[in-house]
């Protein structure tokens, strides 16, 4: 079935610029997600990037997309201690509207 | 605020009894979702329903059981619950039942002691 990792940690200091990373394994996904989740709180969809896009920006946000290797990032410009979270990577399976998640990335912004 | 609520916010109970939970879609949302976030599973997909009918079934025990009503609300019934359901429960929701963003709730927090 569909698989999509992350790595689990990443730490930065405010004012740079944060990568995460993902991978998955199915090709047919046409929507893949970027959600956003404080703690104790829900998911907060914060971008997203159709499959047939390379690269999406929305103001600090930078989505690139690598659809032969099946690689997404997220790109965070100027990490401010608010963007302190976990974020997960979610792609469509199929045709369905299922969202296959992957296992989160903590990002940790130092002051 | 993504429009999609859900209630309760907190749920404690015991093992063996049965729990309701509730999520009311955002405005003109035809599909609900409903996820289940563990610590050692993960964010998982247990069920979609669109416009009343499934749509398409996750990982979701026999135990659980989900139905969404005429006026679009969606019920997610666990039963015989055991320790291991203490999750984070999501629903989201979408207005179509393809492959359109979804919007999540803030989730409901069981927890079976």
């Amino acid at each position: 079935g569909e698989d999509v990792e992350q790595s689990l940690f990443l730490s930065v200091r405010e004012g740079d610029s944060s990568v995460i990373n993902c991978t998955y394994t199915d090709s047919s996904s046409t929507y893949l997600y970027w959600y956003k989740q404080e703690p104790g709180a829900g998911l907060q969809l914060l971008t997203y990037i159709f499959s047939n896009m390379d690269m999406k920006q929305d103001q600090r946000l930078t989505v690139l997309l690598n659809k032969k290797d099946k690689h997404l990032s997220l790109r965070i410009a100027d990490t401010q201690t608010g963007d302190s979270a976990i974020y997960f990577c979610a792609v469509t399976q199929g045709n369905t509207g299922k969202l296959i998640f992957g296992q989160g990335t903590t990002l940790q912004v130092k002051p | 605020d993504s429009g999609v609520t859900q209630t309760p916010k907190h749920l404690i109970t015991a093992t063996g009894q049965r729990v309701t939970l509730r999520c009311s879609p955002r405005s003109g949302d035809l599909s609900v979702y409903w996820y289940q976030q563990s610590l050692d599973q993960g964010l998982q997909f247990l069920i979609q329903y669109y416009n009343g009918e499934e749509r398409a079934k996750g990982n979701i025990l026999e135990r659980f059981s989900a139905q969404q009503f005429p006026d679009l609300h969606s019920e997610l019934n666990l039963s015989s619950l055991e320790l291991g359901d203490s999750a984070l429960y999501f629903c989201a929701s979408s207005v179509d039942q393809g492959e359109e963003t979804q919007y999540f709730g803030p989730g409901t927090r069981l927890l079976v002691l």
